[in-house]
């Protein structure tokens, strides 16, 4: 089974902190993303990689950057957190290719003071 | 852009009732259809995937359809039982695109 691990299952950080939220995939998955939920809004996708050291921008890159420095692993980063990134984080990976099933992680719920 | 629509937000049934979410896209350029099940604050598990290609997808009581061509897709549960209760997602993934794009989901309640 694939399985897709997040840091941290819940998190409470302060205004301005650097925060770095990791998702690791044992699956050897080349395409890695992070989305966020919110209720109304549903999914969106922040960032995307499709192999080590790329990214692509997703739907709001805003105030977010990310690193995959390895296959596995796939950082999001909040350079300074702010009220309005309190939201849950999920993890996502699938497959090289378009039709593949992305496999998700358990989502990392941060609160942001 | 993309949009999925998910009607209705929230339903309720009776134990052992048949049922059907509905999932709608605007685009019809796309790859594939996933259907996914959210538990309150957890993750999302993949239920069932249809190729564009395909017209459904079935595994055990869920059966999937896709119709592409008016951007629609149902999910039926046959049989529901309380431990179906969970928030059903669709998500679309767009020709020429890596990500999905996601309806906001039909909370479902089964009662005992």
């Amino acid at each position: 089974d694939v399985k897709v691990t997040q840091s941290s299952r819940y998190l409470v950080k302060r205004t301005g902190e650097k925060v770095f939220l990791e998702c690791v995939q044992d699956m050897d998955h080349e395409n890695m993303f992070w989305y966020r939920q919110d209720p109304g809004l549903g999914l969106r996708l922040i960032y995307f990689s499709y192999d080590v050291k790329m990214k692509e921008k997703g739907d709001i890159p805003e105030g977010y950057s990310v690193s995959r420095e390895k296959k596995e692993r796939f950082s999001l980063i909040l350079e300074s957190a702010s009220t309005n990134q309190t939201s849950m984080y999920l993890c996502a990976s699938s497959p090289g290719g378009s039709l593949y099933e992305q496999y998700f992680g358990p989502g990392t719920r941060l609160t942001v003071t | 852009k993309q949009e999925v629509t998910q009607i209705p937000a929230a339903l309720s049934v009776p134990e052992g009732e048949n049922l059907v979410l509905n999932c709608s896209f605007t685009d019809s350029a796309i790859y594939n259809l996933q259907w996914f099940r959210q538990d309150p604050g957890k993750g999302l598990t993949s239920l069932l995937l249809i190729q564009s290609s395909q017209r459904e997808q079935t595994s055990g009581r869920l059966n999937a359809s896709l119709d592409k061509s008016s951007g629609r897709s149902t999910l039926y549960i046959a049989a529901s039982q309380p431990g179906d209760s969970a928030t059903y997602l669709c998500a679309v993934l767009q020709t020429g695109a890596n990500n999905l794009f996601f309806g906001t989901g039909t909370r479902l309640t089964v009662i005992p």
